[in-house]
């Protein structure tokens, strides 16, 4: 099955600067990549999400990033705010079977103001 | 996006015994999941929930010990039967496949306590 790595596992910035967050997968047929956003005691939110045919996507300060042939894709946040501060997972859906997520480890991102 | 609301948001329950949680989604969709989060860990699929049919259950995960039940497109239930102290965590549902058919969304958890 399909194995998501997640890096760091926490990430401090000052507020303003950009935090980035990596993963890997190592199935080559996953073809959706979500990232999700899961504030203490809240669930899981979706804030932006990937398909294997796009290399880039920009939602205002988030951006992700997808290489395909690394198999490798990354979440982007510029000009981070205090409330940017989280745990952010991100996702890999293969083609097959049930399309269902498997997840990475999750990264404690806190946005020092 | 869909809305999913989950009944109970939390419980304690004495070990041995089983608590079954429910799952709500607003509209109809295609796919639903149940997951299990630990305290500061990732989420882990435990099993997709079909209707009509047995659930497909993710390696570690029987149907004895969490048995799921999904009568239509909008409503399915988990079970955590004889429960012990591991079986403490949060259990999240998760649907898929509405009017943004890739998007996966989360309902806010079951936080279950076994003592």
């Amino acid at each position: 099955g399909e194995n998501v790595e997640q890096h760091p596992s926490t990430l401090s910035v000052q507020e303003g600067d950009s935090a980035v967050i990596k993963c890997t997968y190592s199935d080559s047929a996953s073809n959706y990549f979500p990232w999700y956003k899961q504030e203490l005691g809240k669930r899981p939110q979706l804030i932006i999400d990937i398909r294997s045919n796009v290399g880039e996507k920009k939602d205002q300060r988030i951006a992700v990033t997808l290489n395909k042939t690394a198999k490798h894709f990354s979440l982007h946040i510029t000009e981070t705010q205090p409330e940017d501060s989280a745990v952010y997972f991100c996702a890999a859906s293969p083609r097959t079977g049930a399309n269902n997520l498997f997840f990475g480890t999750g990264t404690r991102l806190t946005v020092i103001p | 996006s869909a809305v999913i609301s989950q009944k109970p948001s939390r419980d304690i329950c004495q070990r041995g015994t089983s608590l079954t949680i429910q799952c709500q989604v607003d509209s109809q969709v295609t796919m639903m999941f149940w997951y299990r989060q630990q305290p500061g860990q990732s989420l882990t699929l435990i099993a997709t929930a079909n209707q009509g049919s047995e659930a497909t259950y993710e390696s570690g995960f029987v149907i004895d010990k969490f048995p799921i039940s999904r009568p239509n497109l909008t409503f399915s239930t988990l079970t955590v039967s004889n429960m012990s102290p591991e079986d403490s965590s949060i259990y999240l549902c998760s649907a898929k496949g509405g009017e943004t058919y890739n998007e996966q969304f989360f309902g806010p958890g079951t936080r279950l306590t076994v003592l």
